[in-house]
C-alpha cells in the first residue's frame, strides 16, 4: 500500500521566491501520483498528476513537479510566487484505487 | 450548481448528539467517499463506496457510520457526537476511467462538537 509524506508543514516566503514543496512515498507498485491545492474556505483542486512518461509535470497555475523514481518523490515547485497561492498543498497518491494524502503543507506568500 | 454538494456547510453540535452529514452529486459517478480533515493530518478516508451496494470501512470508521441510498447519495451519520469528532469533513466522487483525476471534492462540511 501506498503512504504519502510531506516534509514541511508551514513554509513563509515572499513573493516573486521560487517554492519547493517536499513528497514522498513509500512503494507500493504502479506509482500514480497528484498535487492538490485548497485556497482558504474553499474545496480541493487538483493541480497535476503523474501516471507516467515525462517525470517532469507541469500543472496548472505555473506549477510543476517532478517525479524521481530512485529517490520516491514527487517535488512540487514553482520559480515565482505569488500572494495568491497562499495555501494549503498535499501530496496525494493512489492506494488500492483510493486517494491517500500526506498532512499537507500550508504556505504563506507575503506581499 | 455545484457537482459535489454538501450539507450542511456549518454545524456546531453537542457531545452525545446522533448527526448526519449529507452529500450528493450530478456526475453520474458510482463512486463516493468520506474524508475527514484535521491540522497536520491531511485528509484521512472514513468510508466509500464504490457502488450502491458496496460500502467499504476507511482507515478510520470507528464512530461513523453511512448509508448509500441512491447512486447520488452518500450520507455519513455520527451516532454518538463527540469532541474529537471535530474537524472538516470532504465528500468526493471519482470516475474510476480517470483514475485519482476523476477525483471531485465537495466545499466541506466543518463539524464543531463541543
Amino acid at each position: 500500500a501506498q503512504s504519502v509524506s510531506q516534509h514541511n508543514h508551514h513554509v513563509i516566503l515572499s513573493e516573486a521566491a521560487s517554492l519547493e514543496l517536499g513528497c514522498n512515498y513509500s512503494y507500493g507498485g504502479t506509482v500514480n501520483l497528484f498535487w492538490y491545492v485548497q485556497y482558504p474556505g474553499q474545496h480541493l483542486q487538483l493541480l497535476l498528476k503523474y501516471f507516467s512518461g515525462d517525470p517532469l509535470v507541469k500543472g496548472i497555475k505555473g506549477f510543476e513537479a517532478e517525479f524521481i523514481k530512485s529517490k520516491f518523490s514527487f517535488n512540487l515547485r514553482k520559480p515565482s510566487v505569488q500572494w495568491s497561492d497562499t495555501a494549503e498543498y498535499f501530496c496525494a497518491a493512489i492506494n488500492d484505487y483510493k486517494l491517500s494524502f500526506g498532512a499537507g503543507t500550508t504556505v504563506t506568500v507575503r506581499a | 450548481d455545484a457537482d459535489v454538494t454538501q450539507t450542511p456547510r456549518n454545524r456546531i453540535t453537542k457531545t452525545g448528539k446522533r448527526i448526519m452529514l449529507e452529500c450528493s452529486q450530478t456526475k453520474g459517478h458510482d463512486r463516493m467517499y468520506w474524508y475527514r480533515q484535521d491540522p497536520g493530518l491531511g485528509l484521512r478516508l472514513i468510508y466509500y463506496s464504490f457502488d450502491v451496494k458496496d460500502i467499504n470501512k476507511g482507515e478510520i470508521s470507528d464512530g461513523y457510520s453511512v448509508s448509500r441510498q441512491a447512486q447520488a447519495k452518500f450520507s455519513l451519520s455520527l451516532e454518538s457526537a463527540i469532541p474529537n469528532q471535530t474537524a472538516l469533513y470532504f465528500c468526493a466522487t471519482s470516475d474510476p476511467g480517470q483514475g485519482a483525476s476523476g477525483y471531485t471534492f465537495g466545499s466541506g462540511t466543518r463539524l464543531t462538537v463541543v
